[in-house]
């Protein structure tokens, strides 16, 4: 079975400034994809970005990019100029090629501070 | 355009009630999904669709049962609520296969006493 851990329950950085939220997945499958969610309090599940493992290239989007390291099962999230509409849960997420089980991890909250 | 739209918001039960939760989405998806999020725990799935008059188990299907008798609807049943079923429930749906995204509804605060 999948798992994706997410070690750091809460974190906190300065409007402007960049901050990277950590995530490890376990799993033998050699074809899978990756993704970041995002959930304001208001409850939407947001995609902010995803990453085919196939691709070694690290996915792009605006501020958020990602560090995706294949070999070591890992995928951070980095978050350039911090907002503070960034303030949310951040989960990470992982899906086996052709499968339909998205496995999450248990969410990191982060606060952007003023 | 709506995209996932679930129904109701918030609902609080009496042990041993039962309820439908219904999610409908118009982005002319195959795939539909049922998750619940509990605290620490991230979203785990219960159910999922592949496709009008289809379901299947996910991670966590006890107590629960679904059904899709229309494309754009996805209902998700509990026959016999218990408190263990206190959760926040995301429907989700997606092109599946040939596109790995999923969109979310806005979720639905369930809460049995």
């Amino acid at each position: 079975a999948q798992t994706v851990t997410q070690s750091q329950p809460e974190m906190s950085v300065q409007e402007a400034e960049t901050v990277t939220l950590s995530c490890t997945y376990d799993t033998s499958e050699s074809n899978y994809y990756l993704f970041w969610y995002k959930q304001p309090p208001s409850r939407q599940m947001i995609l902010v970005i995803r990453q085919e493992a196939y691709k070694q290239q690290n996915a792009t989007e605006n501020r958020f990019s990602v560090n995706f390291q294949k070999a070591a099962k890992s995928f951070s999230l980095k978050i350039s100029d911090s907002q503070l509409g960034d303030t949310a849960m951040y989960f990470c997420a992982f899906m086996k090629h052709a499968d339909n089980d998205m496995r999450f991890g248990a969410g990191t909250r982060l606060t952007v501070k003023p | 355009n709506a995209g996932v739209t679930q129904t109701p918001k918030f609902r609080v039960l009496k042990t041993g009630q039962s309820m439908t939760l219904l999610c409908a989405q118009d982005m002319n998806h195959e795939y539909m999904y049922w998750y619940r999020q509990d605290p620490g725990m991230g979203l785990r799935l219960i159910h999922y669709s592949v496709g009008e008059g289809t379901t299947a188990k996910g991670e966590v299907p006890d107590g629960y049962n679904v059904s899709r008798l229309k494309k754009q609807n996805f209902l998700l049943g509990l026959e016999s609520a218990a408190p263990s079923q206190t959760s926040v429930y995301f429907c989700a749906s997606g092109r599946g296969l040939l596109d790995t995204e999923a969109f979310f509804g806005q979720g639905t605060r369930l809460t049995v006493v």
